[in-house]
């Protein structure tokens, strides 16, 4: 079945740091990949997605683009904020609405001023 | 502001007592609704699919008797939790779909935490 991994944390990083966090996946036909932030006390929102092979998604300074090749999705951020920490899962759907989502297991962020 | 909220945010229940989580669409409507669970620190697992109108359609290893669905109207989908016992403790999450400008965008409520003692 459909599957994904990405880096466990957390991921304590200083403001200003670069941000990568790695996304992994395996999937039958050509699924839509997401990013889903979860700040504290809130539901998971939408970041950013990708719909098809070598999209770039981007949001907020967020990037990941969508390798096929690597079966990849990593997340990258130039410079981190205070406010971007938060909890950040990858995800892939069978179309780019995000309905029946195969999640990954979560990545803290925690950055430090 | 939210779009999709959920009641009780938390709850605690003896075990064997039954409880009813609600999933609401605060401004818009909503034929399918998901739910999820998630366990500390892991992910989420879909559940089940929530269709208005017509039975919910459940994942592979959920138990469809003990997990009732009611999709009653555009706007609100229940998930409850039958004869719960403590393996059932866990977090309880539901999303929604909605139109964007260009496609749809799932939003999701904040979470139920059930507790079952």
């Amino acid at each position: 079945g459909d599957s994904v991994t990405q880096m466990e944390g957390p991921v304590t990083l200083s403001e200003e740091a670069f941000l990568t966090i790695n996304c992994t996946y395996t999937a039958t036909g050509y699924p839509s990949l997401f990013w889903y932030v979860q700040y504290p006390g809130e539901g998971l929102q939408l970041l950013l997605k990708a719909t098809k092979a070598d999209d770039k998604g981007s949001n907020k300074g967020f990037e990941a683009t969508y390798r096929k090749e690597t079966t990849s999705f990593h997340l990258e951020k130039g410079s981190v904020q205070v406010s971007d920490s938060a909890v950040y899962f990858c995800a892939l759907g069978l179309n780019n609405a995000g309905n029946m989502l195969t999640f990954g297991g979560g990545t803290r962020l925690m950055v430090k001023p | 502001g939210a779009v999709v909220s959920q009641h009780p945010s938390w709850v605690i229940c003896k075990s064997g007592t039954s409880v009813k989580i609600e999933c609401r669409s605060l401004d818009f409507q909503a034929t399918t609704m998901f739910w999820y669970r998630q366990f500390p620190k892991q992910s989420l697992m879909l559940m089940a699919t929530s269709n208005e109108g017509s039975k919910a359609t459940y994942e592979q290893g959920v138990e469809k008797d003990k997990f009732l669905i009611n999709h009653a109207s555009l706007t609100l989908s229940t998930l409850t939790v039958t004869s719960a016992h403590p393996e059932d403790s866990s977090f309880y999450i539901c999303s929604a779909p909605r139109a964007s400008a260009l496609s749809y965008e799932q939003y999701f409520g904040p979470g139920t935490r059930l507790t079952v003692t």
